[in-house]
């Protein structure tokens, strides 16, 4: 069973368009983190969120974390051609003591066409 | 600062070898993780690390050692190749804020093919 869904798997689209991916579970999570990955890189961490509700901003990237801390949201605005990539959610859960431990989704793969 | 360091890039094994895939990290981060990425699978957390002298299992730990014995090296041995461990191998560290894991430090990959 995975515990961070994301959706969708793969989005093609074109530049200037706007987009949103989705990272869902029925699990509660302390805090959680969106990663972009190139080809041939390891993951670059783009954002963590910890507070439900929470909204952070990253130029044209806007991440939410939803109230009940179950699930976020990434909404690219404008796209760009260098937004493609992969894109990891990823949770921690609070088991007591520092949460270091992160699972992750199996990512949406982006590609922006110019 | 070079952040997180892996060696080697690439690697073919024979099935049946051994070998150590390095990590090092100069950021002073207590925690250090290894994952396996696989198409369709994700990344999945193989061991990790939450100070040196301290390690415990992840998700799919068979077949893989490792040990901290420092706070910058958390090597990965594979004990016995098998071709189910061609991989892209990702080692990771991070710290933690007080509140929250800040966030991981990825290296770029070992990519490991078993013949």
């Amino acid at each position: 069973t995975q515990l961070l869904e994301q959706s969708p798997q793969f989005l093609s689209i074109q530049e200037g368009e706007n987009l949103t991916v989705y990272c869902n579970s029925s699990s509660v999570f302390s805090s959680l983190q969106w990663y972009r990955q190139e080809p041939g890189e390891g993951p670059v961490l783009l954002v963590t969120v910890v507070t439900g509700g929470e909204v952070k901003k990253l130029k044209r990237l806007t991440f939410q974390f939803g109230d009940a801390r179950k699930d976020s949201s990434l909404h690219i605005t404008a796209a760009q051609p260098g937004d493609t990539g992969l894109y990891l959610c990823a949770g921690a859960q609070d088991r007591g003591g520092s949460n270091y431990k992160l699972t992750f989704g199996k990512g949406t793969l982006l590609t922006v066409n110019p | 600062n070079a952040g997180v360091t892996q060696t080697p890039k690439f690697q073919v094994l024979k099935t049946g070898q051994s070998m150590t895939l390095q990590c090092a990290q100069d950021m002073n981060h207590e925690y250090m993780s290894w994952y396996r990425q696989d198409p369709g699978m994700g990344l999945r957390l193989i061991h990790y690390s939450v100070g040196a002298g301290i390690t415990d299992q992840g998700e799919v730990p068979n077949g893989y050692n490792v040990s901290r014995s420092t706070t910058e090296d958390f090597p990965l041995r594979l004990l016995s190749a098998a071709p189910s461990q061609t991989s892209v191998y990702f080692c990771a560290s991070s710290y933690w804020t007080g509140t929250s894991n800040y966030g991981y430090t990825f290296g770029s990959g070992t990519r490991l093919t078993v013949v």
